[in-house]
Parts: structure tokens; C-alpha cells; sequence
């Protein structure tokens, strides 16, 4: 399958800063990645879409002032965190679209711990 | 978007008997089915997916079945190891882009 790279892993974070993660699509491009977030045990829940070369697609309540979305390569997106709160640590994840047989791939994921 | 259900949220069996794991999905328009797999703390790996043109598919142990017309598809797994133990998601795609995803099954193999 294809190799989709997510860093950093782990982040520590202290209350008010902000925590930006890249997702790189390895050996592809990736038209459209996605972000999600997971809490322990739980399921993936959907954020944004990201489509390169123009805005993210943000779902029902998720402030998209507080959670940056740029895909500004066919290769790479990042999610920032701004001014990041203890209820924001979570383990977020990416993911990216193979081409057009709608195959979707999974980067390793951030557990992002903010003090 | 799109609704996906999934059953049971925990399953435990017997080394060698087999599982099954039902989602239900809310739009018609969704055509893409695929099953991940989830190890604790590791990324999610595509397992097998079914599009809405094929009733059923098969991968040696796994298999998913699709019910268009009842909006509902299972995944099998039969002959169960250990290491099938994980938690394992349904997926839907949405307007040919969005994937939404089942709740989750955590599914143990009794040695």
C-alpha cells in the first residue's frame, strides 16, 4: 500500500501554544487528505477535508479558526493547533486519498498531551 | 454527511470460530465500503474494501458482503487467530470524497 509519514509522533504542549503537525503522502500524490481526530477507544472522527490548492472542508464543529488547515503541495498537509487547550489533547491522525480509486491511506498519528 | 452504524462495539471469540461485524449506512449515494484494522497506538490498515457494483469479496480468511438495497455491509473473518485481536472500522464514502467511519468494534481472540 501506500506510505503516508505524520510527525511529529508525541507532542507536549504547554496551555496557549500552538502545535503543528505534517502529513506527507511518501510515494503518491495525494489529491485530498483528510484529518481526524480519536480519543481513547473510540472512533475516527472527521475534522476537514483538505484538498490541495484550496480551502479545507471543515465539519459541523469544528472551529476552523482554532484548527489551520494548509495542503499546499500534492504531497503535504499540516494541521496547526492554535493556542491550544488541555480539551485539545487527543491523538489526531491523517490520512490521504490514492489517486481516484478512492483508497484511503493512514499516517502514524500525533497523541498531542497539552499541559 | 453520512451516518454509519456499526455492531456489536465488542466481540470475543473462540480461537478458529469465526466474527462478524454489521455496519448500516444513511445515504444510497455512498458507493465505497472498506474495513481497517487498528492495533493500540498504531494507525489503521486497510483490511479489504467492497464497491457497491460486487455483492461480496473474498481474502483468504476475510470477506465482506454489501446489502445495497438494506444500506448494510458485514466483514468475516473466519478461522480467528490471536492476532486478529484489534479494533476494526467500517467505513462509508460520501459524495465520492468523505470518508465517515463506523464507531468501532473491538474484537478479542480467545487463545
Amino acid at each position: 500500500g501506500a506510505v503516508v509519514s505524520q510527525h511529529p509522533s508525541r507532542v507536549i504542549c504547554k496551555s496557549g501554544t500552538s502545535v503543528k503537525i505534517e502529513c506527507r503522502s511518501l510515494d503518491f500524490q495525494a489529491t485530498t487528505m483528510f484529518w481526524y481526530r480519536q480519543f481513547p477507544k473510540q472512533s475516527l472522527m472527521l475534522m476537514a477535508t483538505s484538498n490541495e490548492g484550496s480551502k479545507a472542508t471543515y465539519e459541523q464543529g469544528v472551529e476552523k479558526d482554532k484548527f489551520l488547515i494548509n495542503h499546499a503541495s500534492l504531497t503535504l498537509s499540516t494541521l496547526t493547533v492554535t493556542s491550544a487547550h488541555p480539551e485539545d489533547s487527543s491523538f489526531y491522525i491523517c490520512s490521504a486519498r490514492q489517486g481516484a480509486d478512492e483508497k484511503l491511506f493512514f499516517g502514524s498519528g500525533t497523541q498531542l498531551s497539552v499541559l | 454527511g453520512e451516518n454509519v452504524e456499526q455492531h456489536p462495539s465488542t466481540l470475543s471469540v473462540q480461537e478458529g470460530d469465526s466474527a462478524v461485524i454489521k455496519c448500516t449506512y444513511s445515504d444510497s449515494a455512498s458507493n465505497y465500503f472498506p474495513w481497517y484494522k487498528q492495533e493500540l497506538g498504531k494507525r489503521p490498515q486497510l483490511i479489504i474494501d467492497i464497491r457497491s457494483n460486487v455483492g461480496e469479496k473474498k481474502d483468504q480468511r476475510i470477506a465482506v458482503t454489501l446489502n445495497k438495497t438494506a444500506k448494510h455491509f458485514s466483514l468475516h473473518i473466519t478461522e480467528t487467530q490471536p492476532e486478529d485481536s484489534a479494533v476494526y472500522f467500517c467505513a462509508a464514502i460520501y459524495a465520492g470524497n468523505q470518508f465517515y467511519f463506523g464507531t468501532g468494534t473491538s474484537l478479542t481472540v480467545i487463545p
